[in-house]
């Protein structure tokens, strides 16, 4: 079965810091998709950035870059420039061939 | 375009009582998903719908949840009798590109609050 795990239950940056939030996975299929889903306080779930694994380049997407570590089974997301609206809960997630799998979640809280 | 929708946004009941959820997807979202999210941990899938039938429900506790499609468009759960261990976020999430595998995104509701006394 498919885990998914990221080891940092909180953390914190300051505004327009960087930070890195970790990842690790577990599956035995070569083709899967990785996802970063932010989940703000009260409000719904929405997409961050997505890795397809047969892909070697990093997905980016404006500030939001991940640095996918194959055979590491690794998947790390990279915020730069922190912005208050960047405070949430992140979730790494993992796409095989089942519905999505979720790690428990890293809350992030970006200081003024 | 318009969102998953979810209702009720919040629910308080008592244990031993019964409780319905509604979802209505993406206009033309084949796939359906219904996930529990537990204070303080990461959504896990209930149920998964393609059109109006059953993909995925291995982790439904079928003793007393229970979901429909009815003709492939809005959902319900339900739940009853409700325990205290169900206290929870209920969200809903749609695709659009059905069956599993592939990149496609899920959209999220913003997820129906329920706490059982």
């Amino acid at each position: 079965a498919q885990t998914v795990t990221q080891s940092q239950p909180e953390m914190s940056v300051q505004e327009a810091e960087t930070v890195t939030l970790s990842c690790t996975y577990d599956t035995s299929e070569n083709n899967y998709y990785l996802f970063w889903y932010k989940q703000p306080p009260s409000r719904q779930m929405i997409l961050v950035i997505r890795q397809e694994a047969y892909k070697q380049q990093n997905a980016t997407e404006n500030r939001f870059s991940v640095n996918f570590q194959k055979a590491a089974k690794s998947f790390s997301l990279k915020i730069s420039d922190s912005q208050l609206g960047d405070t949430a809960m992140y979730f790494c997630a993992d796409r095989t061939n089942t519905p999505l799998v979720f790690g428990k979640g890293t809350r992030l809280s970006v200081i003024a | 375009e318009a969102g998953v929708a979810q209702s009720p946004r919040y629910k308080i009941i008592e244990k031993r009582q019964s409780v319905a959820f509604w979802c209505n997807p993406i206009s033309g979202h084949a796939t359906l998903y219904w996930y529990q999210q537990i204070l303080g941990q990461g959504p896990k899938l209930l149920i998964q719908f393609q059109n109006n039938g059953v993909v995925d429900d291995s982790q439904l506790p079928k003793d007393r949840f229970s979901a429909e499609r009815l003709k492939g468009v809005d959902s319900t759960l339900k739940i009853q009798p409700a325990k205290l261990e169900d206290s929870a976020v209920y969200l809903c999430a749609s695709s659009f590109i059905p069956g599993t595998g592939g990149p496609g995104e899920l959209f999220f509701g913003e997820g129906s609050r329920l706490t059982v006394l």
